[in-house]
């Protein structure tokens, strides 16, 4: 079976820390990567799609290492309305409409 | 404005009692999708389709049905609900042909429950 595995925290940090989350994957075709953010009883939404060359958005960074099946997301300057759970999605080889979510990561920023 | 809408957004049943959520999306989106959410467990894919008339089995298709007479609607049957499919369930989309983006746009979420 196709995994995507992620710590499951939680991170407890103070507002303007820098937090990193990885995520590893065990499907070596996969194509399409993402961070999603889900707050609590509400719909994921993406956060960001991640590219080989690693992509920044504001706070946001996110890295990916195909040789080690490996995804990060590095969020810098933490506010309170960052907390959340980060899930990290993984396409299933090569069907673009499968898509594997990890457990996510939950998040709690403190003042 | 672009959405995914569902129907119901909460729903009691008892069990053996067939049911429809429905799931409509107005992007003129290719791929729609529908999850299961439960504690500890994630999201998992019950079924997907890449087009009319094109579908798939997820992780967990078991007691679950999907139609897609048509692009924009993508309903899930379950024929004799049990107990063990109460949960939180989503509907996704994505795809537009001539773009290079696979974002998936969730609808607001069912959560259903069997007794």
């Amino acid at each position: 079976r196709k995994e995507v595995e992620q710590d499951p925290g939680p991170f407890n940090v103070p507002e303007g820390a820098t937090v990193a989350f990885n995520c590893t994957y065990s499907n070596s075709a996969s194509q399409s990567f993402f961070w999603y953010r889900q707050d609590c009883r509400k719909e994921p939404k993406l956060l960001m799609s991640v590219y080989s060359s690693g992509n920044e958005d504001g706070r946001f960074t996110a890295q990916l290492n195909r040789a080690s099946q490996y995804i990060s997301l590095l969020i810098r300057d933490s506010k309170l309305s960052d907390s959340a759970t980060y899930l990290c999605v993984v396409n299933n080889g090569g069907s673009q409409g499968n898509l594997i979510f990890g457990k996510g990561t939950k998040l709690s920023v403190k003042p | 404005e672009a959405q995914v809408t569902q129907n119901p957004r909460y729903l009691i049943t008892v069990t053996g009692k067939k049911l429809t959520v429905t799931c409509s999306q107005n992007m003129n989106h290719e791929y729609m999708s529908w999850y299961r959410q439960d504690p500890g467990l994630g999201l998992r894919q019950i079924y997907y389709s890449m087009n009319v008339e094109v579908t798939d089995k997820g992780d967990v298709p078991e007691g679950y049905k999907v139609s897609r007479k048509e692009k924009r609607n993508f309903p899930l049957i379950l024929e004799s609900p049990s107990p063990n499919q109460t949960s939180l369930y989503f509907c996704a989309s994505s795809f537009s042909p001539g773009t290079n983006s696979y974002e998936q746009y969730f609808g607001p979420g069912t959560r259903l429950t069997v007794t």
